[in-house]
């Protein structure tokens, strides 16, 4: 099984700010099979970056997501109001298709 | 519009059974795969089972291998999730999602979620 680690766990911004979170992989994610979701409280995750770096329809372009084999980068270049939410990297390159424990970007 | 729709959540004793359910709209639903995700309170994501399109293939965590079964009925647009032998720590909310690309592969990120149904397992 695939252990995700990110880091840090919460991230104290204003906005603005550039936000980098990051996702480490216990073993090599093959062929970048590496998702980025947003979650807002009560609701469902939102699908944001996939294939490491590919964004998903309508993010915009202030999101970037880098990184291969066991490192990988969410950026957030200037954050908005509406960034501030819980992150969360995935990988679905092998089952069991593994979640991490997620970032909180919060107001700072 | 594209929709994933979850019921079939509520509260049941240890050791009890539920049957979730997920019907789909706006896309061809039995070329895609489909997954569940649970959420327990306060807690992040957790990957529970994918049934892949066009295929027939089915993957489960180890925390519910043997207790929970994925199933689906193309004729029905529709996903299942019957879930037995139900612990306390199975208690979550239970998303449905889907495969943002079709075909047989189950390696696609999650593009549309439903909004979830809320199982909770207490005596």
């Amino acid at each position: 099984e695939i252990v995700l680690t990110q880091s840090p766990g919460t991230l104290s911004l204003s906005p603005g700010e550039r936000a980098t979170l990051s996702c480490r992989a216990s073993q090599s994610v093959s062929s970048n099979y590496l998702a980025w979701y947003q979650q807002k409280p009560g609701q469902a995750p939102s699908l944001f970056i996939y294939g490491a770096s590919t964004r998903a329809t309508g993010i915009p372009d202030r999101f970037s997501g880098s990184g291969s084999g066991t490192d990988f980068t969410l950026t957030i270049s200037r954050l908005e109001p509406e960034d501030f939410a819980v992150y969360y990297c995935q990988q679905y390159g092998s089952s069991p298709f593994t979640f991490g424990p997620g970032t909180k970007v919060d107001i700072k | 519009e594209v929709q994933l729709l979850e019921s079939g959540g509520g509260l049941v004793q240890p050791g009890g059974s539920l049957r979730l359910s997920c019907a789909a709209s706006g896309f061809t639903f039995s070329t895609f795969a489909m997954t569940w995700v649970r959420q327990g309170p306060g807690k992040g994501l957790e990957w529970v089972s994918t049934f892949s399109g066009s295929g027939g293939t089915t993957y489960y965590a180890e925390s519910v291998k043997g207790r929970f079964t994925i199933s689906r009925d193309n004729s029905k647009n529709t996903l299942y999730l019957q879930m037995n032998s139900l612990r306390a720590e199975d208690t979550a909310i239970y998303y449905c999602a889907k495969a943002w690309g079709p075909g047989t592969s189950v390696r696609y990120a999650f593009d549309i979620w439903g909004q979830g149904t809320l199982v909770t397992v207490s005596s």
